[in-house]
């Protein structure tokens, strides 16, 4: 079974910061089976990324994803304040699909 | 795009049976174009894939759940249900259904419901 790792665990960033969002597999995986989703409080995930880099529909532009084989990483180029969330990155393997722990993007 | 939500009960007691079921709202689940799905997620946990139901009733588990686990499909409907057997309290979660797209394997969750708590307890 594939493992992701996600890092940091917790990021304390301001409003109009970068924040940059590892996600580390275990082994190799297809970028066609990367995706990053969204979490707040009381809701559920929203995708925002899938193929490692394609943004899903209505999704900011402030979003983007990049990587290849075991290292995927999410950016956000300026934090808005509705950012501030937990973010889920989840691969498909032999086993079905897995997700990593999350990171999550608090208010500095 | 389709909208999905999760009913049944919020309270299972341990050795008893969870029973949820999806309904599907905005397209046919007989469409062909979705596969369906449930996630978990114990409270300040992460996601768990427990499986999927495609419309032609194939069905894919996660292999730790495999043996407790039973998802079906009800066209006239327009509903899949999860059954989860032999529950504990570590099955204590909030469970979401989830649709992905055929096009693209199945590799991605878009859109979820919006959950619903299921407690295990006595």
């Amino acid at each position: 079974e594939i493992v992701l790792t996600q890092s940091p665990g917790t990021l304390s960033l301001s409003p109009g910061e970068r924040a940059t969002l590892s996600c580390r597999a275990s082994q190799s995986v297809s970028s066609s089976y990367l995706a990053w989703y969204q979490q707040k409080p009381g809701q559920a995930p929203r995708l925002l990324i899938y193929g490692a880099s394609s943004r899903a529909t209505g999704i900011p532009d402030r979003f983007s994803g990049s990587g290849s084989g075991t290292d995927f990483t999410l950016t956000i180029s300026r934090l808005e304040p509705e950012d501030f969330a937990v973010y889920y990155c989840q691969q498909y393997g032999s086993s079905g699909w897995t997700f990593g722990q999350g990171t999550k993007v608090e208010i500095k | 795009q389709v909208q999905l939500q999760e009913s049944g009960p919020g309270l299972v007691k341990p050795s008893q049976t969870l029973s949820l079921t999806c309904t599907v709202s905005g397209g046919s689940i007989s469409s062909g174009s979705y596969y369906w799905s449930w996630i978990r997620q114990p409270a300040g946990k992460g996601l768990e894939w427990i499986g999927r139901i495609y419309t032609s009733g194939s069905t894919n588990y996660n292999p730790s759940l495999k043996s407790r686990v039973t998802i079906s499909v009800d066209t006239s409907k327009n509903q899949f249900s999860l059954k989860l057997s032999s529950v504990t309290a570590a099955d204590t979660a909030v469970y979401y259904c989830a649709s992905s797209l055929v096009w693209s394997g199945g590799n991605w969750f878009d859109p979820w419901g919006q959950g619903t708590l299921v407690t295990v307890s006595s």
